[in-house]
Formats: C-alpha cells, sequence, structure tokens
C-alpha cells in the first residue's frame, strides 16, 4: 500500500463549479497535511496547510481533513481554467520530510 | 529574493560525468530538503538538513549522491558517476524548521544524463 494516495485522473470540471479533489494516507501518526499545485513543468506551489480534524478555508480554496479516516480533502470554489495543474498532497510526521502522493491531474473547461 | 533559488536550472552531462547542484534556502529557514521528481514518478524525498544537526540522508538512492550544507544556508548536491537513471528533476525546499512547517520549494533543476 502507498504511503499517500490519490487518483491521478483526470479530473474535469466545467468552469465556476466546485472541483473536490481526495487523498488517503496511511502512517496514522501523521501530523501535517499539504496541498501543492504544480504546472506543467514548474516547480510545486503551496496552497494549503491543515493539521487539525476539520475545514479551513482560504479563498476558493477548503482543506478538509478526518483523521480518524486517514483523509484529507481539497475543495476548489467557483473553478477557473487557470486551476488546470497537477494537484499534490503531502503528509509530514513531525520534522520530517514530506511524503507525497502522485498528483491528481485537473482540468478546468471553459 | 524571497524565494528558493537554485543553480544550474537545467544541466545536461554525460553518463559517468559528476555533477553539482546548487540550492539557496530562503533567508531564516533552518531547515532544507531535497527532492527528486522522475518523469511518472512521484516527488521522492532524497536528504534534510536541520540547522547544525547530522542530516537525514535516509532517501539518498545510492552512494554516488551526497550533500552538504555550508554555514547553515547553501547547500548543494553532488551526483557521482551520473547514470541515465538519475535524469530527474531536482526539488529544493526549505522551512523555518519547527514540526510541520510549510515547505517551500525552489525551481528546481532539470538534470538529463545522456
Amino acid at each position: 500500500q502507498k504511503e499517500v494516495e490519490q487518483n491521478s485522473g483526470p479530473l474535469s470540471v466545467p468552469e465556476g463549479a466546485i472541483a473536490s479533489l481526495n487523498c488517503t494516507y496511511s502512517d496514522r501518526v501523521s501530523q501535517s497535511f499539504f496541498w501543492y499545485r504544480q504546472y506543467s513543468g514548474k516547480s510545486p506551489e503551496l496552497i494549503m496547510s491543515i493539521y487539525s480534524n476539520g475545514d479551513k478555508e482560504d479563498g476558493r480554496f477548503t482543506a478538509q481533513l478526518n483523521k480518524a479516516s486517514q483523509y484529507v480533502s481539497l475543495l476548489i470554489r467557483d473553478s477557473q481554467p487557470s486551476d488546470s495543474a497537477t494537484y499534490l498532497c503531502a503528509v509530514a510526521t513531525g520534522f520530517q520530510k514530506l511524503v507525497f502522493g502522485t498528483g491528481t491531474r485537473l482540468l478546468v473547461s471553459p | 529574493g524571497a524565494g528558493v533559488s537554485q543553480s544550474p536550472s537545467n544541466k545536461v552531462t554525460e553518463k559517468g560525468k559528476d555533477v553539482e547542484l546548487r540550492c539557496d534556502p530562503i533567508s531564516g529557514h533552518t531547515a532544507l530538503y531535497w527532492y527528486r521528481q522522475s518523469l511518472g514518478q512521484g516527488l521522492e524525498f532524497l536528504i534534510y538538513f536541520q540547522g547544525n544537526s547530522a542530516p537525514d540522508k535516509s532517501g539518498l538512492p545510492s552512494d554516488r549522491f551526497s550533500a552538504e550544507r555550508t554555514g547553515g544556508s547553501v547547500s548543494t548536491l553532488t551526483i557521482q558517476r551520473t547514470q541515465q537513471e538519475d535524469s530527474a528533476v531536482y526539488l529544493c525546499a526549505s522551512s523555518f524548521g519547527g514540526p510541520g512547517d510549510e515547505q517551500f520549494f525552489g525551481p528546481g533543476t532539470r538534470l538529463t544524463v545522456l
């Protein structure tokens, strides 16, 4: 079982819709959870971090964490074509390295 | 510049040659990480430096890979006797070094081994 799992997609949504990206992780002691956006040919860009169960909102983005289910998600409201990218879920334990999923490719059509 | 910087942005080398990749972290960040991203693969952790502590080298794929960090700032990743499977984008990230602190990535170095 992979440590961090994501559906590779592509996830296709029309402009203005809500995109829902999901991630599960295997290490129960994981403490910190991150979503990165990566455009083709570019490096990952941090979008959100979440550490506690529940929702965390930042503009059009909402991260959701459920530690009991070992599940973290990212909702993008009012999706724009510029949101088309690969979204990487990353999990950390303490001070240590980030463990990344392989990413979900999101396509937002005008 | 406020972000993580890396050089060179692209490196083409011949199999068997040594290469050095450089990373300059965000000012004030004490933790520095190296990752690798290969085509079709996810981001793979290589090595982690935190202040003056011994680095966590658990992700280095072979003894051909080494890294150092001088003066708690700039880091150099060295790959000796490069192989074609070393071709990848090498990414550096830095953070303030606290548990779970956000990591910010540099633009990466694309290494191609012919």
